[in-house]
Order: structure tokens, then C-alpha cells, then sequence
């Protein structure tokens, strides 16, 4: 099946920087999206984007479907940006998302 | 404006017991799916349903485990039997149908967190 990566696992930020999130695939997909797991567990659903580039406030991503991987872009990060970042594919002619593993990010004061 | 709506959102069994897990999909969504979070691991996709039809139940447990999405109502998710091991998050997700596979974002609920004593 198809198997997706994401990287780094873990990252630790000081408020304000800047980071990118990657998220590589194996498949070419139809469906491609972004969450953020808060500290509470809840699932927040970022990008739905399964090519191209959108913004929203102080996020971006860019989904290069091509060449199978996405960037999700956090610019001056602030500590409600913690949690774990998961991007998720859907396989053609399917209509379950895959999971990556997750970048588990904290951002200190 | 609701979302996909889950509950409970905390649910504790001893083992043994049955767990009864309850999604309302966004209004007018006709696709529900049900996914597995194990503490520190990503989801895992457990069964996708239409209104009375399983469509894919490849990730789901052989034993013990079934889904349903009613005419009337909303989605259930059931565990029979419950062990130590089906502790974790279950969250449900839901979309559009407009035509084609997968190319509709799914949108989640909060998950309800299972406990087994």
C-alpha cells in the first residue's frame, strides 16, 4: 500500500521562527490533507490540498502532486502552534485517508 | 453550522462490556468514516459507510468490532467484548458525494477517547 512519510518527527521552536513541515508519498493520490492534533486531542483540519498552494493566516502549503510530497509552512510560530502536525493521503479509487506518523512540534515562549 | 459531532467524548469500560460510539456527519454529508488513534500513533482507517451500506471495512478487526449509518440516525460504531488493547481514540469523519473517489476533504469530529479498565 501506499506509505507516507513525514518529516522532521520532532522539532522545537522558539515564538516567532519560521519552519516547514514535509510530507513525502509513494502513490500519486486524489486527496491530500493537512491536520493539527492539539494538546487536547482534537483533530483541527488545516489545508484540503491535493496540488497546488494555499494560505491561510500565518500557515501555507504546497502540494507538488508530481512529485509526490507536500510543505506545510508555519511562519512566526506561536506556542498555540504545539501539538503534532499529521498530513494524510487518499489513494486513487479509494476513499479512506492514509496517515503519516506525525511532526510533534512545541513552541516556547 | 455543526460540524461532525461525536459522543461520547469519554467512555470507560471494564473489559468485557460492550462500547457503543455515536457520529452525526455534517448536515447534508452523505459518507461517514471511522478512524483509530493508539496513544503516540497516527489515525488508521477502520470502515467507510453510506447511509445502510459498509462501502470498505478492510481496517476493521475481523471479531468484535461492526459499524453501521442507518437511514435515520447516526453512525455507530460497536465493540463487542471490549479488551485492554481497544483502548485508544476513535474518530469519525464524514464528506460530500459528489462523484468520484476520494476527492471530497473529510472532515472530523473530536474523537471519543475509550478507556478499558
Amino acid at each position: 500500500g501506499i506509505q507516507v512519510e513525514q518529516s522532521p518527527p520532532d522539532l522545537i521552536l522558539q515564538e516567532g521562527a519560521n519552519s516547514t513541515l514535509r510530507c513525502n508519498f509513494s502513490d500519486s493520490v486524489n486527496n491530500l490533507q493537512w491536520f493539527h492534533q492539539n494538546p487536547w486531542g482534537q483533530l483541527i483540519n488545516l489545508f484540503y490540498i491535493p496540488s497546488g498552494t494555499k494560505q491561510n493566516g500565518r500557515l501555507s502549503a504546497t502540494t507538488v502532486a508530481t512529485e509526490r510530497y507536500s510543505l506545510l509552512y508555519i511562519s512566526s510560530s506561536q506556542t498555540t502552534d504545539s501539538g503534532v502536525y499529521f498530513c494524510a493521503v487518499g489513494p486513487y479509487n479509494t476513499d479512506k485517508l492514509i496517515f503519516g506518523t506525525g511532526t510533534r512540534l512545541q513552541v516556547f515562549p | 453550522n455543526a460540524g461532525v459531532m461525536q459522543n461520547p467524548r469519554h467512555l470507560v469500560r471494564r473489559r468485557g462490556q460492550e462500547a457503543r460510539l455515536r457520529c452525526s456527519p455534517v448536515k447534508g454529508h452523505s459518507h461517514v468514516y471511522w478512524y483509530r488513534q493508539l496513544p503516540e500513533e497516527g489515525l488508521k482507517f477502520m470502515v467507510y459507510l453510506q447511509k445502510e451500506n459498509i462501502i470498505d471495512e478492510s481496517g476493521m478487526p475481523k471479531e468484535r468490532f461492526s459499524a453501521e449509518f442507518p437511514k435515520e440516525g447516526p453512525s455507530i460504531l460497536r465493540i463487542q467484548q471490549v479488551v485492554r488493547g481497544d483502548s485508544a481514540a476513535y474518530f469519525c469523519a464524514s464528506s460530500l458525494n459528489l462523484g468520484g473517489a476520494g476527492n471530497q476533504p473529510q472532515h472530523f469530529g473530536d474523537g471519543t477517547r475509550l478507556s478499558i479498565l
